[in-house]
């Protein structure tokens, strides 16, 4: 099956400043890539998400680039504020199995004011 | 859009009885819902996959006799943990995916928190 690994597991920057999160997937045939973004006792909020026909994507502050050959793909957020420090997951879906997704390990962001 | 509601937000039962959890769509139908389990600063772990109107499907190392699915209609699943132990306090989740363009995004409600005594 996927397997999805996502790096750092933490993370601290500096308000104003830029946060990369990257991620690897091992099943080529995975074709959607979302991000999603949990705050502390909450269910996760999907942020960003991209389609294998795309190599990137941009959201006002955030964007995701997916480089297929590799098999990684990365969230960029800029101009960090605090009310970006929470938890995010990346996630690839199986596309033999049906839109089932496996999520990374999580990255816990940490923006200091 | 795409709202996905649970409850209860959090239950706490003493062990040895059985707690339901439901989830719903609010603004769309959910052709498909799947409940994970999250452990404290852990990833989430897909328990199952339900379709509406079919059987669930379970992951590897899930008992489908602990962990009952209903997906009755397009709007609600409900996740029953039977014969609930302490090792069965977690954070469930429910995500829901729905018809049109975009059938690959779930959205994931907010959780029901399970603490068993």
């Amino acid at each position: 099956g996927e397997n999805v690994e996502q790096h750092p597991s933490t993370l601290s920057v500096q308000e104003g400043d830029s946060a990369v999160i990257k991620c690897t997937y091992s099943d080529s045939a995975s074709n959607y890539f979302p991000w999603y973004k949990q705050e502390l006792g909450k269910g996760p909020q999907l942020i960003i998400d991209i389609r294998s026909n795309v190599g990137e994507k941009k959201d006002q502050r955030i964007a995701v680039t997916l480089n297929k050959t590799a098999k990684h793909f990365s969230l960029h957020i800029t101009e960090t504020q605090p009310e970006d420090s929470a938890v995010y997951f990346c996630a690839a879906s199986e596309g033999a199995a049906g839109n089932k997704l496996t999520f990374g390990g999580g990255t816990r962001v940490l923006v200091k004011p | 859009g795409a709202v996905v509601s649970q409850h209860p937000s959090w239950v706490i039962c003493k062990s040895g009885t059985s707690v339901k959890i439901e989830c719903r769509s609010l603004d769309f139908q959910a052709t498909t819902m799947f409940w994970y389990r999250q452990f404290p600063k852990q990833s989430l772990m897909l328990m199952a996959t339900s379709n509406e109107g079919s059987k669930a499907t379970y992951e590897q190392g899930v008992e489908k006799d602990k962990f009952l699915i209903n997906h009755a209609s397009l709007t609600l699943s409900t996740l029953t943990v039977t014969s609930a132990h302490p090792e069965d306090s977690s954070f469930y989740i429910c995500s829901a995916r729905g018809h049109g363009p975009s059938t690959d995004t779930q959205y994931f409600g907010p959780g029901t928190r399970l603490t068993v005594l």
